[in-house]
């Protein structure tokens, strides 16, 4: 079975703190997507990589970087953490054209 | 920003009746749909992958139906059960290997 690993479940964050949420993945896919969840607004990209190095901006990427080093590994970068980037992380990982395997999700909240 | 919509937002339904909803998307440049079933406490599970016009895919008693042409796909549950209570959402695969997801249809059966 495909594993997508997500660092924590929940993390609490001061406001301009640097935040870091990592995602693993272990079945050798290229393609991995970090979503964020709010209600009423379904999940929305944020960054998408496609390769190794490789990025993509999705839909709302302003106050988000990302890090591709190792096929393996995605991290989602909070450069300064806002209260407005309180919400449900989830990363995700694909291999071409199949459909996407999901981690447990982030449940950050910024104070 | 490519728009994905689903309707209804969400649907109350008692054990027993059969459902459908609804994903609307721009039909130019579709390269595959996706459906997923989110249950509270879970990660995103991957239902169908559908890429032909007049796709129809089954799954028990979920199925689904694509028409690419006009732009949309239902999502039909017989019989819905309490268990089949979750967010239903779908995707989009455009001509890269992108996911853009719709807002869901939050789906409840009661007893």
């Amino acid at each position: 079975d495909v594993k997508v690993t997500q660092s924590s479940r929940y993390l609490v964050k001061r406001t301009g703190e640097k935040v870091f949420l990592e995602c693993v993945q272990d079945m050798d896919h290229e393609n991995m997507f970090w979503y964020r969840q709010d209600p009423g607004l379904g999940l929305r990209l944020i960054y998408f990589s496609y390769d190794v190095k490789m990025k993509e901006k999705g839909d709302i990427p302003e106050g988000y970087s990302v890090s591709r080093e190792k096929k393996e590994r995605f991290s989602l970068i909070l450069e300064s953490a806002s209260t407005n980037q309180t919400s449900m992380y989830l990363c995700a990982s694909s291999l071409g054209v199949t459909g996407a395997f999901f981690g447990q999700g982030t449940r950050l909240t910024v104070v | 920003i490519l728009n994905v919509e689903q309707s209804p937002q969400s649907l109350h339904v008692q054990e027993g009746d059969s459902t459908n909803f609804t994903c609307s998307f721009p039909s130019s440049n579709f390269y595959a749909l996706h459906w997923y079933r989110w249950e509270t406490a879970k990660s995103p599970e991957a239902l169908f992958v559908m890429t032909l016009n007049g796709d129809e895919k089954k799954k028990g008693r979920i199925s689904a139906t694509l028409n690419t042409k006009e732009g949309y796909s239902y999502l039909y549950i017989k019989g819905s059960q309490p268990e089949d209570s979750a967010t239903y959402l779908c995707a989009l695969r455009y001509n890269t290997d992108k996911l853009i997801f719709g807002t869901g249809t939050r789906l409840q059966v009661f007893p």
